[in-house]
């Protein structure tokens, strides 16, 4: 058990729609990252927070957004959707701000967009 | 730009075996380099990590992974595989704020 909660754990959906998919860190950890697998593009880095500020962007959608509340826990929410969005959603968190100590991930939510 | 290759897709390897999974990252700057495995239906687990000093590094389940500057190369090895370290392997990079990942290396293994 990694300390890292992601609900819900699987999540179908219809085209068009809109999901939040929540992920609570570990105690302690200020950052949260979070990640989409998918079979074609592989593990890509979404977005992150820093103690309740966004601090890094990486391939995210417009359609998609994120934010993370005083209690640290983090929300990504995702808006129109397309069947192309059906992958795994990870969350990971840290103690700081960068990478340069170990990021511990979460279950992962399974969308499936029909 | 940072990047991170695993060359191979898939590997069989049959139980008691030894096991090298290979790595290489393109980095700028000196990396520090994770392994982590997924298996099937389960989030990421981290192995092992290197960040600096001693270039082979211990991890969990007896993996080791050493660290070659020269090659820019993170290679992870095993002495001996067990039936249950079949899953997913994934090398990262951490770069300013993200993980950058491999594609992924399958691992199955016959009993």
């Amino acid at each position: 058990d990694s300390g890292v909660t992601q609900t819900p754990k699987h999540l179908i959906t219809a085209t068009g729609q809109r999901v939040t998919l929540r992920c609570s860190p570990r105690s302690g950890d200020l950052s949260v990252y979070w990640y989409q697998q998918s079979l074609d593009q592989g593990l890509q880095f979404l977005i992150q927070y820093y103690n309740g500020e966004e601090r890094a962007k990486g391939n995210i959608l417009e359609r998609f957004s994120a934010q993370q509340f005083p209690d640290l826990h983090s929300e990504l929410n995702l808006s129109s959707l397309e069947l192309g969005d059906s992958a795994l959603y990870f969350c990971a968190s840290s103690v700081d701000l960068k990478h340069s100590t170990e990021a511990f991930f979460g279950q992962g939510t399974r969308l499936t967009v029909v | 730009a940072q990047s991170v290759t695993q060359p191979d897709i898939h590997i069989t390897v049959s139980e008691g075996a030894s096991l090298e999974l290979r790595c290489n990252y393109s980095y700028g700057a000196t990396p520090y380099l994770f392994w982590y495995v997924q298996s099937p239906g389960q989030g990421l687990q981290l192995l092992l990590k290197y960040f600096s000093g001693d270039t082979l590094v211990q991890g969990i389940k007896g993996f080791e992974a050493e660290f070659k500057r020269s090659q820019s190369s993170f290679n992870l090895r095993k002495p001996s595989v067990h039936w249950s370290d079949a899953a997913e392997y994934f090398c990262a990079l951490a770069g300013s704020y993200q993980l950058t990942f491999g594609k992924g290396t399958k691992l199955s293994v016959i009993p």
